[in-house]
Protein backbone atom coordinates (compact mmCIF):
# COMPACT_ATOMS: atom_id res chain seq x y z
CA UNK A 1 0.00 0.00 0.00
CA UNK A 2 0.78 3.87 -0.32
CA UNK A 3 2.50 5.55 2.39
CA UNK A 4 1.39 8.51 4.77
CA UNK A 5 3.77 10.17 6.80
CA UNK A 6 3.43 12.38 9.78
CA UNK A 7 6.26 14.87 11.65
CA UNK A 8 6.81 15.03 14.21
CA UNK A 9 5.46 11.44 16.05
CA UNK A 10 5.49 13.43 19.12
CA UNK A 11 5.64 16.91 20.59
CA UNK A 12 5.38 18.52 23.38
CA UNK A 13 4.83 22.17 23.83
CA UNK A 14 3.95 25.24 26.33
CA UNK A 15 0.58 26.40 26.73
CA UNK A 16 -0.12 29.20 24.21
CA UNK A 17 2.94 28.38 22.00
CA UNK A 18 1.83 26.92 18.27
CA UNK A 19 2.86 23.15 16.88
CA UNK A 20 3.29 22.75 13.25
CA UNK A 21 2.18 18.73 12.30
CA UNK A 22 3.15 17.81 8.64
CA UNK A 23 1.63 14.96 6.87
CA UNK A 24 2.99 13.44 3.50
CA UNK A 25 2.09 10.83 1.09
CA UNK A 26 5.33 9.70 -0.32
CA UNK A 27 4.73 7.75 -3.04
CA UNK A 28 1.45 8.94 -4.42
CA UNK A 29 -0.28 12.02 -5.14
CA UNK A 30 -2.89 12.81 -2.80
CA UNK A 31 -5.62 14.61 -3.85
CA UNK A 32 -7.45 14.92 -0.30
CA UNK A 33 -6.15 14.47 3.03
CA UNK A 34 -7.96 14.06 6.26
CA UNK A 35 -7.27 15.41 9.73
CA UNK A 36 -8.13 13.03 12.74
CA UNK A 37 -7.88 13.96 16.18
CA UNK A 38 -8.26 10.60 19.13
CA UNK A 39 -8.70 10.88 22.65
CA UNK A 40 -6.97 7.49 24.69
CA UNK A 41 -9.15 4.57 24.17
CA UNK A 42 -10.94 6.04 21.73
CA UNK A 43 -12.13 6.07 18.17
CA UNK A 44 -11.03 8.76 15.35
CA UNK A 45 -12.89 11.95 14.70
CA UNK A 46 -12.62 13.50 12.30
CA UNK A 47 -11.64 17.17 12.06
CA UNK A 48 -11.35 18.29 8.68
CA UNK A 49 -10.64 17.51 5.35
CA UNK A 50 -8.07 19.37 3.10
CA UNK A 51 -8.27 19.84 -0.62
CA UNK A 52 -4.97 20.81 -2.46
CA UNK A 53 -5.08 24.36 -3.29
CA UNK A 54 -8.37 24.95 -1.57
CA UNK A 55 -9.45 26.09 1.98
CA UNK A 56 -10.26 23.24 4.65
CA UNK A 57 -13.93 22.01 5.27
CA UNK A 58 -13.79 21.34 9.16
CA UNK A 59 -16.39 19.62 11.03
CA UNK A 60 -18.79 21.04 13.14
CA UNK A 61 -17.57 22.04 16.88
CA UNK A 62 -13.97 22.32 15.20
CA UNK A 63 -12.31 25.89 15.15
CA UNK A 64 -10.87 26.62 12.14
CA UNK A 65 -8.56 29.71 13.76
CA UNK A 66 -7.29 27.59 16.30
CA UNK A 67 -6.61 24.10 14.00
CA UNK A 68 -4.95 25.91 10.87
CA UNK A 69 -5.14 23.40 7.76
CA UNK A 70 -2.99 24.28 4.95
CA UNK A 71 -3.09 21.74 1.65
CA UNK A 72 -0.18 23.39 -0.35
CA UNK A 73 0.92 20.85 -2.71
CA UNK A 74 -0.44 17.45 -3.84
CA UNK A 75 1.77 15.65 -1.23
CA UNK A 76 1.75 17.81 2.06
CA UNK A 77 -0.83 19.18 4.21
CA UNK A 78 -0.05 20.71 7.42
CA UNK A 79 -1.98 21.40 10.60
CA UNK A 80 -1.07 23.86 12.96
CA UNK A 81 -2.54 24.07 16.34
CA UNK A 82 -2.09 27.62 17.64
CA UNK A 83 -2.20 28.80 21.00
CA UNK A 84 -1.83 25.51 22.12
CA UNK A 85 -3.80 24.78 25.93
CA UNK A 86 -3.25 21.44 27.76
CA UNK A 87 -7.15 20.36 26.47
CA UNK A 88 -5.45 20.08 22.99
CA UNK A 89 -3.34 17.25 24.07
CA UNK A 90 -4.39 14.58 21.86
CA UNK A 91 -3.35 12.00 18.98
CA UNK A 92 -3.18 13.56 15.46
CA UNK A 93 -3.48 11.26 12.35
CA UNK A 94 -4.13 12.29 8.89
CA UNK A 95 -4.90 10.37 5.97
CA UNK A 96 -4.51 10.42 2.43
CA UNK A 97 -6.72 9.37 -0.89
CA UNK A 98 -6.05 9.74 -4.23
CA UNK A 99 -8.64 10.01 -5.93
CA UNK A 100 -12.32 10.51 -5.05
CA UNK A 101 -13.90 8.66 -2.07
CA UNK A 102 -16.12 6.15 -1.68
CA UNK A 103 -13.60 4.44 -4.73
CA UNK A 104 -10.23 4.57 -3.54
CA UNK A 105 -8.69 3.63 -0.06
CA UNK A 106 -7.46 6.15 2.51
CA UNK A 107 -3.81 5.42 3.75
CA UNK A 108 -3.21 6.49 7.03
CA UNK A 109 -0.22 7.98 8.64
CA UNK A 110 1.42 7.03 11.81
CA UNK A 111 -0.06 9.62 14.18
CA UNK A 112 1.73 12.60 15.91
CA UNK A 113 1.27 12.80 20.07
CA UNK A 114 1.09 16.35 21.12
CA UNK A 115 1.01 16.86 24.76
CA UNK A 116 1.01 20.72 25.91
CA UNK A 117 1.90 21.44 28.93
CA UNK B 1 -25.51 11.32 16.88
CA UNK B 2 -23.01 8.69 16.44
CA UNK B 3 -24.03 6.83 13.37
CA UNK B 4 -21.82 3.78 13.77
CA UNK B 5 -22.32 2.13 17.08
CA UNK B 6 -19.52 -0.85 17.64
CA UNK B 7 -20.42 -3.72 20.56
CA UNK B 8 -18.95 -5.07 22.40
CA UNK B 9 -16.92 -1.81 23.63
CA UNK B 10 -14.07 -4.01 25.50
CA UNK B 11 -13.43 -7.49 25.43
CA UNK B 12 -10.80 -9.66 26.67
CA UNK B 13 -10.14 -13.44 26.31
CA UNK B 14 -8.17 -16.32 26.33
CA UNK B 15 -5.94 -17.15 23.44
CA UNK B 16 -7.79 -19.96 21.39
CA UNK B 17 -11.29 -18.63 21.80
CA UNK B 18 -13.61 -17.17 19.11
CA UNK B 19 -14.83 -13.63 18.91
CA UNK B 20 -17.41 -11.82 16.83
CA UNK B 21 -17.55 -7.77 16.97
CA UNK B 22 -20.60 -6.07 15.52
CA UNK B 23 -20.95 -2.93 13.61
CA UNK B 24 -24.14 -1.09 13.76
CA UNK B 25 -26.01 1.39 12.06
CA UNK B 26 -29.67 3.05 10.99
CA UNK B 27 -28.22 4.72 7.79
CA UNK B 28 -27.01 1.97 4.86
CA UNK B 29 -23.68 2.56 3.63
CA UNK B 30 -22.68 1.79 0.09
CA UNK B 31 -19.54 0.07 1.95
CA UNK B 32 -17.46 -0.43 4.90
CA UNK B 33 -14.31 -0.82 5.73
CA UNK B 34 -12.42 -2.72 9.23
CA UNK B 35 -9.42 -1.32 10.74
CA UNK B 36 -7.19 -2.60 13.19
CA UNK B 37 -5.08 0.20 15.31
CA UNK B 38 -2.45 -0.74 17.60
CA UNK B 39 -0.99 1.83 20.67
CA UNK B 40 0.78 4.63 18.78
CA UNK B 41 0.15 3.58 15.78
CA UNK B 42 -2.16 4.75 12.74
CA UNK B 43 -5.12 1.85 11.52
CA UNK B 44 -4.05 -0.19 9.26
CA UNK B 45 -6.82 -1.36 6.77
CA UNK B 46 -8.38 -5.25 7.09
CA UNK B 47 -11.12 -5.38 4.40
CA UNK B 48 -13.44 -3.46 2.46
CA UNK B 49 -17.28 -4.84 2.12
CA UNK B 50 -18.99 -3.19 -0.64
CA UNK B 51 -22.03 -5.66 -1.62
CA UNK B 52 -25.22 -6.86 0.84
CA UNK B 53 -24.44 -10.31 2.68
CA UNK B 54 -20.87 -10.15 1.08
CA UNK B 55 -18.84 -12.65 3.14
CA UNK B 56 -14.82 -11.69 3.07
CA UNK B 57 -11.97 -14.30 4.75
CA UNK B 58 -8.85 -12.97 5.74
CA UNK B 59 -7.23 -16.00 7.61
CA UNK B 60 -8.61 -16.60 10.74
CA UNK B 61 -10.67 -13.12 10.47
CA UNK B 62 -14.03 -13.49 8.85
CA UNK B 63 -16.03 -10.28 7.74
CA UNK B 64 -19.77 -9.96 6.62
CA UNK B 65 -21.51 -7.14 5.40
CA UNK B 66 -25.40 -7.34 6.28
CA UNK B 67 -27.78 -7.89 3.71
CA UNK B 68 -29.04 -4.08 4.39
CA UNK B 69 -26.18 -2.77 4.33
CA UNK B 70 -26.28 -1.29 7.58
CA UNK B 71 -24.49 -3.39 9.60
CA UNK B 72 -21.27 -5.69 9.53
CA UNK B 73 -19.64 -8.04 11.77
CA UNK B 74 -15.72 -9.10 12.28
CA UNK B 75 -15.55 -13.01 13.45
CA UNK B 76 -11.88 -14.10 15.02
CA UNK B 77 -11.42 -17.94 15.08
CA UNK B 78 -8.86 -19.08 17.41
CA UNK B 79 -7.57 -15.28 18.82
CA UNK B 80 -3.86 -14.99 19.25
CA UNK B 81 -2.66 -12.36 21.46
CA UNK B 82 -1.27 -11.04 18.02
CA UNK B 83 -4.64 -9.90 17.58
CA UNK B 84 -4.52 -7.76 20.43
CA UNK B 85 -5.14 -3.57 19.32
CA UNK B 86 -8.46 -1.27 18.49
CA UNK B 87 -10.55 -2.77 15.94
CA UNK B 88 -12.68 0.52 14.21
CA UNK B 89 -15.27 -0.20 11.07
CA UNK B 90 -16.13 2.76 9.05
CA UNK B 91 -18.14 3.92 6.20
CA UNK B 92 -18.45 6.77 3.48
CA UNK B 93 -20.68 9.33 4.52
CA UNK B 94 -21.36 12.82 2.20
CA UNK B 95 -22.73 15.77 3.93
CA UNK B 96 -21.70 18.06 1.04
CA UNK B 97 -18.14 16.57 0.97
CA UNK B 98 -17.48 12.73 0.64
CA UNK B 99 -15.75 11.52 4.32
CA UNK B 100 -15.13 8.53 6.24
CA UNK B 101 -16.82 8.65 9.54
CA UNK B 102 -15.33 5.90 12.30
CA UNK B 103 -17.50 3.58 14.72
CA UNK B 104 -17.05 3.99 18.34
CA UNK B 105 -14.49 1.26 18.07
CA UNK B 106 -13.93 -2.07 20.36
CA UNK B 107 -10.83 -2.48 22.28
CA UNK B 108 -9.85 -6.37 22.17
CA UNK B 109 -7.32 -7.63 24.47
CA UNK B 110 -6.14 -11.52 23.87
CA UNK B 111 -4.49 -13.26 27.17
CA UNK B 112 -1.65 -16.05 26.08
Amino acid sequence: GAVVSQHPSRVICKSGTSVKIECRSLDFQATTMFWYRQFPKQSLMLMATSNEGSKATYEQGVEKDKFLINHASLTLSTLTVTSAHPEDSSFYICSAIAGVLPYNEQFFGPGTRLTVL
Amino acid sequence: TQLLEQSPQFLSIQEGENLTVYCNSSSVFSSLQWYRQEPGEGPVLLVTVVTGGEVKKLKRLTFQFGDARKDSSLHITAAQPGDTGLYLCAGPFTSGTYKYIFGTGTRLKVLA
